[in-house]
């Protein structure tokens, strides 16, 4: 069972601040790092997937990079917003019982305030 | 696109029934979707794969005869709880991958709670 780690578990920040959160997963057997973000009462929605080392993603003022060797994955928000208050899943894709399996952190709970 | 919707959205029941929850694609055709649930301050946990017109696999630890999966077509795969008990209490969600896709991609519902009294 892989054992995925993600930190802080909830961060407040000002609007217009620049914040970022931490994934670490086992190293081994490693296929693919998520991104998920979560809002409150709606469907998860992918951000990132990730698959390479060094591999750095953006969309927008949101952006990723990714570390296998060491096991860890930045997620990165340049001048947060309001909307983007949520919660944000990263997830370690590997092989389990039933096949491909998203291994999930418990998430990092973001409030964004005026 | 790539819309997946979960009926109900909450569900409060008396210990012993049986509770079912759709999980449909809306606008692809899944022939792979994934079965989670979350208990209160845990992480998301894999309870089963659903592959349309097979049987489903489960996660060790995931009663099969409990958790009942269907897959019958290619836009909606069911999950019964039955005779759900207190410990089920819980959040139900699904995700599906669109057919000929990575599973790299999956699109997830928006979640049931189900609560048994």
């Amino acid at each position: 069972i892989l054992n995925v780690e993600q930190s802080p578990q909830s961060l407040h920040v000002q609007e217009g601040d620049s914040t970022n959160f931490t994934c670490s997963f086992p190293s081994s057997n490693f296929y693919a790092l998520h991104w998920y973000r979560w809002e409150t009462a709606k469907s998860p929605e992918a951000l990132f997937v990730m698959t390479l080392n060094g591999d750095e993603k953006k969309k927008g003022r949101i952006s990723a990079t990714l570390n296998t060797k060491e096991g860890y994955s930045y997620l990165y928000i340049k001048g947060s917003q309001p909307e983007d208050s949520a919660t944000y899943l990263c997830a370690s894709a590997g092989i389990s019982n039933s096949g491909y399996a998203l291994n999930f952190g418990k998430g990092t709970s973001l409030l964004v305030t005026p | 696109g790539a819309v997946v919707s979960q009926h109900p959205s909450r569900v409060i029941c008396k210990s012993g029934t049986s509770v079912k929850i759709e999980c449909r694609s809306l606008d692809f055709q899944a022939t792979t979707m994934f079965w989670y649930r979350q208990f209160p301050k845990q992480s998301l946990m894999l309870m089963a794969t659903s592959n349309e017109g097979s049987k489903a696999t489960y996660e060790q630890g995931v009663e099969k005869d409990k958790f009942l999966i269907n897959h019958a077509s290619l836009t909606l795969s069911t999950l019964t709880v039955t005779s759900a008990h207190p410990e089920d209490s819980s959040f139900y969600i699904c995700s599906a991958t669109p057919s000929g896709g990575s599973y790299n991609e999956q699109f997830f519902g928006p979640g049931t709670r189900l609560t048994v009294l």
